[in-house]
């Protein structure tokens, strides 16, 4: 079946660090690919998203580009701030029609600091 | 409008006694999603309801577990005679269009309901 390896954390950085978090996946066919954020009590949210090979998915000055080659998602930011400390997950949904649930990483916990 | 809900937002109960939890998805949405986050497993998919359908029960991880939706909004996912591995985030998701066409419609979640099983 499907399933996502992302990084174990905690990853604990300064602030303007930058930030790589890696996640690579196994799926058959053409998968969508997602990284979702859950800030501190809050529910999880999407960051940003790609949908088919080669695309870079983009927000909030994070970004992540859909390798096919390598199957991986690699999540980046340039400078990090206090305020993206949180648990960040990677997912992917399957190709094709009946395709609806997301399959998750187990999710790596950013601090950033002062 | 308003996100998606949840109740409680904490729930703790004994060994053996059966939980309700609540979910109340974005108006309009005709998909739901449960999944549970906990410690050890990660994210989990549970169930996947289409309107009041549910086409995919296969995350349920026992018998204990059931799930229902009515008049294509509210859901239920009950617990009957939980257990201590029963603890746990429970989190609710829903999206516009499930998996009647291909390609993804993007989920949106509620804040969850922390069980704890004494």
């Amino acid at each position: 079946g499907d399933s996502v390896t992302q990084m174990e954390g905690p990853v604990t950085l300064s602030e303007e660090a930058f930030l790589t978090i890696n996640c690579t996946y196994t799926a058959t066919g053409y998968p969508s690919l997602f990284w979702y954020v859950q800030y501190p009590g809050e529910g999880l949210q999407l960051l940003l998203k790609a949908t088919k090979a080669d695309d870079k998915g983009s927000n909030k000055g994070f970004e992540a580009t859909y390798r096919k080659e390598t199957t991986s998602f690699h999540l980046e930011k340039g400078s990090v701030q206090v305020s993206d400390s949180a648990v960040y997950f990677c997912a992917l949904s399957g190709s094709g029609a009946g395709s609806y649930q997301l399959t998750f990483g187990k999710g790596t916990k950013l601090s950033v600091i002062p | 409008g308003a996100g998606v809900s949840q109740s409680p937002s904490n729930k703790v109960t004994e060994k053996g006694k059966d939980v309700e939890l609540r979910c109340d998805p974005i108006s309009g949405h005709t998909a739901l999603y449960w999944y549970r986050q906990s410690l050890g497993q990660g994210l989990e998919f549970l169930i996947y309801f289409q309107g009041n359908s549910a086409p995919d029960k296969s995350g349920l991880p026992s018998d204990r577990f059931s799930a229902e939706r009515t008049g294509g909004s509210v859901s239920t996912l009950t617990i009957q005679r939980t257990q201590q591995e029963d603890s746990a985030v429970y989190l609710c998701a829903s999206s516009h269009l499930g998996g009647t066409v291909a390609g993804y419609n993007e989920q949106f979640f509620g804040p969850g309901t922390r069980l704890t099983v004494l």
